[in-house]
This record gives structure tokens, sequence and C-alpha cells, in this order.
């Protein structure tokens, strides 16, 4: 029954490893996205796709690569792993792109770099 | 981008009191919009307040916004245990959904 449903919800890794999470979504919305909340609790979007086209890339490095099979799935794998990326990464999505449309946010994937 | 920023940064209170949170914004918006998060859990949209609009309620939630101060409020009536959570406001100044969320506050009910 899971709307936004993102895998793993907890990730320890090494520097320099690569890794990825996945994220899927079965309210039939045609966006998603991802968010980075850092240990402040700042929440930031880092990315958007509506029916799997980029629409927003948010001054990410470009070690994070989003990919996004068809609209109900959106991934994020990272290259090369550091420490300042250890956060956590909401996936989530809304029916439209458009302004005003609410957006339903997953559970988190905890990642933490050592 | 502009940035939401909720005052107070924590408050807490007995259950039964009111809690108010405020929010303040830089640039001018298309809505505004608020969101709960539990303790390690995903944010939850709670209400959306537009532009044009001054004060909208959903339930216990009562929210205002004064676009002349760029600033907005979250009001929380006859507040219970369960409401303890971190209150995110997030400005919406574009298209394309982009939201940029404010940095949260703590609000702990007391039984």
């Amino acid at each position: 029954d899971t709307a936004v449903s993102q895998t793993p919800k907890y990730l320890v890794t090494q520097m320099g490893n690569d890794k990825s999470i996945k994220c899927e979504q079965n309210l039939g919305h045609d966006t998603m996205y991802w968010y980075k909340q850092d240990s402040k609790k700042f929440l930031k979007i880092m990315f958007s796709y509506n029916n799997k086209e980029l629409i927003i890339n948010e001054t990410v490095p470009n070690r994070f690569s989003p990919k996004s099979p068809d609209k109900a799935h959106l991934n994020l794998h990272i290259n090369s792993l550091e420490l300042g990326d250890s956060a956590v990464y909401f996936c989530a999505s809304s029916p439209r792109q458009h302004s005003g449309n609410t957006i339903y946010f997953g559970e988190g994937s905890w990642l933490t770099v050592v | 981008s502009q940035q939401g920023e909720e005052d107070p940064q924590a408050l807490s209170i007995q259950e039964g009191e009111n809690a108010t949170m405020n929010c303040s914004y830089k640039t001018s918006i298309n809505n505004l919009q608020w969101y709960r998060q539990n303790s390690g859990r995903g944010l939850v949209h709670l209400i959306l307040i537009r532009s044009n609009e001054r004060e909208k309620h959903s339930g216990r939630l009562r929210v205002t916004l004064d676009t002349s101060k760029k600033s907005s409020s979250l009001l929380i009536t006859a507040s219970r245990a369960a409401d303890t959570a971190s209150y995110f406001c997030a400005t919406d100044a574009g298209g394309n959904n982009r939201l940029a969320f404010g940095k949260g506050n703590q609000v702990v009910v007391i039984p």
C-alpha cells in the first residue's frame, strides 16, 4: 500500500564506493523528485523528472546520476561517495509538475559514508 | 532561490495548548505549503495557501499568509501528543513545483 517506497532505508558504505537508491511510486503520478536532508534537517531539492524527462537539476555534483526507466520509478546512483554525501535522501512524487501540486514523500534513505 | 525560515526553532507545549509557528521568505511566491515530519519519517503535506489567499483552515490547523510582509504562520489548536514533530514551510516561487524548504520547527507536545 506504500505510495512512495524507496530502498534501502539504511545504507552504510565506505568513501569511494558507488551506491544506488531505488524509488517507486504507485500513485500514477507524472512527476518524481529527489530531495536531500542534511544533519541540520535542511531539505533541498536535487532533481525532478516528469514522465521520464529531467526537469530540475539543482546544481548537484555529476557524481549523482538519476535514472527514470519509467514514470513510476526514479533511481539515484551516486559514484565515488564522499563523507559529505552522508544525509537522508527522500524520493517524492506529485501528480503533475506544475506549481501547487501536492508532493508525496517516501520514508527516506539514511546514507552514511565512513 | 528563496527560502522559508521558520521561527521559533523549537517549541515545547502542554497538550491542549495552541502552537504557533512563523515562516518568512524573501521573494514573490505562487503558494506556500506546510509539511510535517515525524522523527525518522518522510514529510507529510498539511496545507497549501495560494498567494491570493490570506487565511486557510484544515481541521485544527490554521494558516495565514501576509504577502506584504512575506510571512506565514501555522497555528495548531488544541495540540495533542501526536502533533509532536518538525514542521516545515516551503515556498513555490517559480514553475515546475520547485519547493524551497525552511529549516523546520521542532514541536514537542507534552502529555
